[in-house]
């Protein structure tokens, strides 16, 4: 049961365009979507993180916008670079819930 | 980097033999995870624990044992290695069980069932 879907699944953008991945969640009961970010050969990390009490968030090029009433949230990277290429993960968690469900992950390259 | 350290970094074991990944952590933290990474799946939780001793299913346990008998070491066992267990095993880690509290994890364990 896949309780986050995320797309793309890859995606190819030019550098200094804006890349956005969607995810979806199910669980109502989500109240925590992070974001992290892994680079090959290195383990997970957290990027940005949000609460469904907002309905966007910014750090740096960063940025989540989340819509509660469709389940849905995103991450948007302005002027994106190289060194963005990567791949995203979105995730979701409820309260005292200490376990996280996350989406299937997005490939993304940055071509100069 | 947070304070984890995976071993072994990459083996390769014959279908039917056991096999045990080790988690450090440094951090004191209470939660410790075991993930797997495919392609097409994202990162799915094996099994994590909340204490020493301590310990609970995830969603893709089958054919995984876990064991946690101080707080700084959680071990995963594959107890008849399977081809299907080939994956990228990541341990995690994190301070409280509260939502928004970040999961920190390791750099992995490539493992490779012939």
């Amino acid at each position: 049961q896949q309780q986050v879907k995320q797309s793309p699944q890859s995606l190819i953008v030019q550098k200094g365009g804006i890349p956005i991945i969607n995810c979806a969640y199910e669980n109502t009961a989500f109240d925590y979507f992070p974001w992290y970010q892994q680079f090959p050969g290195k383990g997970p990390a957290l990027l940005i993180a949000i609460r469904p009490d907002v309905s966007e968030k910014k750090e740096g090029r960063f940025t989540i916008s989340f819509n509660k009433s469709a389940k849905q949230f995103s991450l948007h990277i302005m002027d994106s670079q190289p060194g963005d290429s990567a791949t995203y993960f979105c995730a979701g968690s409820n309260f005292g819930n200490e376990k996280l469900t996350f989406g299937t992950g997005t490939r993304l390259t940055i071509i100069p | 980097d947070a304070g984890i350290t995976q071993s072994p970094r990459h083996k390769v074991t014959e279908t039917g033999t056991p096999v045990t990944l080790r988690c450090h952590q440094t951090e004191n933290h209470r939660y410790m995870y075991w993930y797997r990474q495919d392609p097409g799946h994202g990162l799915r939780l094996i099994h994590y624990s909340y204490g020493v001793k301590d310990t609970d299913k995830g969603e893709v346990s089958d054919g995984y044992s876990v064991s946690r008998s101080k707080t700084e070491d959680f071990l995963l066992t594959l107890e008849s290695a399977t081809s299907s267990q080939t994956s990228v095993y990541f341990c995690a880690i994190s301070l409280s069980a509260y939502s928004g509290n970040t999961i920190y994890f390791g750099e992995g364990s490539w493992l490779t069932v012939v």
